[in-house]
């Protein structure tokens, strides 16, 4: 069935660091691909998506992009904050089906 | 409100009872999903309406699991014979029609 596999955590950074958290997925067809994150306290939130194949996904600095070749969508930013401390779920959704499928989740501490 | 919320935000019960958890999604957004949060299987799809049918069951656990939605706004998700393996935090999200699913802050279930 579909999947997504994302590595764990949790994973410890300086403040100013670069970061790549590797996702990769086992699906049918031609997935949206999605990084959530979820702040400590708060609910889950959209952080960027991709919709098709070599599109590229960004906010706040963050960025993915979606590697059919590889079935991949790694995050990263050039340099973490401290206030980047969160859970990070990379997902897909079939389009078809509507419901989106999670990975574990890694998460980040930023150290000061 | 302005976004999708959630109630109770905590809720406790012992073995064997009932629970009812409700979902108030975005005004105007006709899909709703559920979705739980638990530490050994992180997220995982449960059900999924379009309008008041529910085209999509597949994630319900168990059949002490139902849900329904009414009037395509509010959901209830009802567990029933409540068992510890339940214990988890139950997110709904709202979505227009396959676009971005906006998730609530959770109602945490324990069970006792």
């Amino acid at each position: 069935g579909d999947s997504v596999t994302q590595m764990e955590g949790p994973v410890t950074l300086s403040e100013e660091a670069f970061l790549t958290i590797n996702c990769t997925y086992t699906a049918t067809g031609y997935p949206s691909l999605f990084w959530y994150v979820q702040y400590p306290g708060e609910g889950l939130q959209l952080l960027l998506k991709a919709t098709k194949a070599d599109d590229k996904g960004s906010n706040k600095g963050f960025e993915a992009t979606y590697r059919k070749e590889t079935t991949s969508f790694h995050l990263e930013k050039g340099s973490v904050q401290v206030s980047d401390s969160a859970v990070y779920f990379c997902a897909l959704m079939k389009n078809r089906d509507d419901k989106i499928i999670f990975g574990k989740g890694t998460r980040l501490h930023i150290l000061p | 409100g302005a976004g999708v919320s959630q109630s109770p935000s905590n809720k406790v019960t012992e073995k064997g009872k009932d629970v009812e958890l409700r979902c108030d999604p975005i005004s105007g957004h006709t899909a709703l999903y559920w979705y739980r949060q638990s530490l050994g299987q992180g997220l995982e799809f449960l059900i999924y309406f379009q309008g008041n049918s529910a085209p999509d069951k597949s994630g319900l656990p168990s059949d002490r699991f139902s849900a329904e939605r009414t009037g395509g706004s509010v959901s209830t998700l009802t567990i029933q014979r409540t068992q510890q393996e339940d214990s988890a935090v139950y997110l709904c999200a709202s979505s227009l029609r396959q676009g971005e699913q906006f998730f609530g802050p959770g109602t945490r279930l324990t069970v006792l």
